[in-house]
């Protein structure tokens, strides 16, 4: 079975902290995406990666970054972070040999920012 | 611009009875298209996915969706309802920029006994 884990369930920062929110995959696969998700607005995506030291934004990139050392850990960083970051972030993997888009989807981590 | 849309924001319904859930797209060739679902607190399980061929799809945990090329949907159905069917349900397309999915907004399905 694939496994995508997040480092954290629950986690709880006050306004300016850095942040890091750990994902990692143990099925090799080469594509990795990180996605916030809050209530009337569905998925929607914030990086994305198809390999090691490769991103691409998604569509709410603004206020975070990415980092990707290893292919198995794809990592969000948020810089400074601010309450409208309260949320729930859910990581996800896929590969290219699957040849239909489908990802795997890590438990989430539901980040409170104060 | 590819999209997906779910109209339906909250269903309620009874232990035992049939379900549909609606999901529209909009892509310009034959899509891929998954339906996942999110229990409480969890993550996304992939339910179903549709890439070719027949266009009734059956999934996990006895729900089937159907492609319908002419209406552009892929509806999500399961004929009696269970308890612990009560989640929140998205649909998806998958783009041909990459291996990317466009979600639906969801729908967050109520199961009374």
């Amino acid at each position: 079975d694939v496994k995508v884990t997040q480092s954290s369930r629950y986690l709880v920062k006050r306004t300016g902290e850095k942040v890091f929110l750990e994902c990692v995959q143990d099925m090799d696969h080469e594509n990795m995406f990180w996605y916030r998700q809050d209530p009337g607005l569905g998925l929607r995506l914030i990086y994305f990666s198809y390999d090691v030291k490769m991103k691409e934004k998604g569509d709410i990139p603004e206020g975070y970054s990415v980092s990707r050392e290893k292919k198995e850990r794809f990592s969000l960083i948020l810089e400074s972070a601010s309450t409208n970051q309260t949320s729930m972030y859910l990581c996800a993997s896929s590969s290219w040999t699957s040849g239909n888009n489908e990802q795997f989807f890590g438990p989430g981590t539901r980040l409170t920012v104060l | 611009a590819q999209s997906v849309t779910q109209p339906d924001i909250h269903i309620t319904v009874s232990e035992g009875a049939s379900l549909e859930l609606r999901c529209n797209y909009s892509y310009g060739a034959t899509p891929y298209l998954f339906w996942y679902v999110q229990s409480p607190g969890q993550g996304l399980q992939l339910l179903l996915k549709y890439f070719s061929g027949d266009t009734l799809v059956q999934g996990i945990k006895g729900f089937e969706a159907e492609f319908k090329r002419s209406q552009s949907s892929f509806n999500l159905r399961k004929p009696s309802v269970h308890w612990s069917d009560a989640a929140e349900y998205f649909c998806a397309v998958g783009t041909t920029n990459g291996d990317k999915l466009i979600f639906g907004t969801g729908t967050r399905l109520q199961v009374f006994p």
